[in-house]
Formats: structure tokens, sequence, C-alpha cells
């Protein structure tokens, strides 16, 4: 099945910087999911990306669907931003089952 | 429409004890997921429905669990005769398509179940 790989798993910021995530995959996907997994494990979708580019406030995602990988840019972190930042695909064309990474885990320090 | 909602938040169960979960999703969602998360990893697929059809199983989802959604509307996840490797966050999202097998599937996730076995 298809595989998919986050980095960094764990990543310290101070409060205002930037940072990117990044999501490979190991197959072609038709779609791509970027979620935020807050403190008290509610998880909230942020994008969904096939492929191209969106924004969303201080944060963007883009999806390079040739080359297999997404990024997920945060820009001035806000402490509210901690958690766990899962990408997740489609299995094998399957939308309905999706397929995640283990995940980068962020702490935004003040 | 106040979202994907999970009852209950925890629960604590001795081992052999048959738990559930219900899980009252977005009400024009059509598609039903539960997916299941242990400490440190991704959610895992469990089960999906296409309203009241479960039409997708995990080989995860053993003979003791067994999920429904009778009406279409909410589901419940059962698990008989627990044991301590099922303590987890059970995590229900729904969505609504309409774009057939490959349309676009946003997921919208209930704020989880906590499962321990002791």
């Amino acid at each position: 099945g298809i595989q998919v790989e986050q980095s960094p798993p764990d990543l310290i910021l101070q409060e205002g910087a930037n940072s990117t995530l990044r999501c490979n995959f190991s197959d072609s996907v038709n779609n791509l999911q970027w979620f935020h997994q807050n403190p008290w494990g509610q998880l909230i979708n942020l994008f969904y990306i096939p492929s191209g580019t969106k924004q969303n406030g201080r944060l963007s995602a883009t999806t390079v669907a040739t080359e297999r990988y997404s990024l997920l840019y945060i820009s001035s972190s806000q402490t509210t931003d901690s958690g766990v930042y899962f990408c997740a695909v489609p299995n094998a064309g399957n939308n309905r089952k999706l397929i995640w990474g283990l995940g980068t885990s962020l702490a935004v320090n003040p | 429409d106040t979202g994907v909602s999970q009852d209950p938040r925890h629960k604590i169960t001795k081992r052999g004890q048959n738990v559930t979960f219900r899980c009252d999703p977005i009400s024009e969602h059509n598609r039903l997921y539960w997916y299941r998360q242990t400490l440190g990893q991704g959610p895992e697929f469990l089960t999906y429905f296409q309203n009241e059809a479960q039409l997708e199983k995990s080989r995860l989802l053993s003979d003791r669990f067994s999920a429904e959604r009778p009406k279409g509307s909410f589901s419940t996840l059962e698990i008989q005769r627990t044991e301590q490797g099922d303590s987890a966050m059970y995590l229900c999202a729904s969505s609504l398509t309409a774009g057939g097998f490959s349309g676009a599937n946003v997921l919208t996730f209930g704020a989880g179940s906590r499962l321990t076995v002791l």
C-alpha cells in the first residue's frame, strides 16, 4: 500500500517564527489533506489540496503531485498552533480510506 | 449544525467488558467513518458507511468489533470482550460527497472517545 512520510517528526519554535512541514508519499494520489490535532485530540481539516497552492490566513499548503510531496507553511507561528500536523492521502485511488503519516509534533513557545 | 458529536468522551473499563461508542455526524453528510488512534500514531481506518450501508471494513476490525448505522444517521461502534490492546482514541468523521468515487471527500472529525481498558 501507499506509504506516507512526514518530516520533521518534532519541531520547537519561538512564537513568531516560520516553519515548513513536509509530506512525502510513495504513489500517485488524487488528493491530499492536511489536518491539525490540538493538544486535546481534536482533528481539524486544514486543507484539501490535490495539487497547487492554497492559503488560509497564516497557513498555506502546496502539493506537487508529480513529485509526490506536499508542504505546509506556517508563518508567524502562535502558541495555539501547537499540536500535531498530519497529512493523509487516499489508499490506491480509494478516497474513502485515508492513509496517514505519523505527523509532525509542533510546540510553539511564547 | 454543531459538527460531529461523539459520546462518551472517555471510557474506562475492565478487560472483558463490552463498550459502545456513539457518533452523531453532521446531519447532511452521507458518509461516516470510524478511525482508531494510538499514542504517537496517525489515525487508522476501521470502517466506513455510505448512508446506512457499511461498505468497507479494515482487517483491524476483528470479530469483537461491530459498527452500525441503522438509519443512515448516527452510528455506534461496539467492542465486545475488551482487551488492553483496545485502549485507544476512537475517532468518528463524516463527509458529504457528491462527486462519485473520486469526488472530493473532506472529513470533519469529532472530538473522539478515549477508551482505557484496565
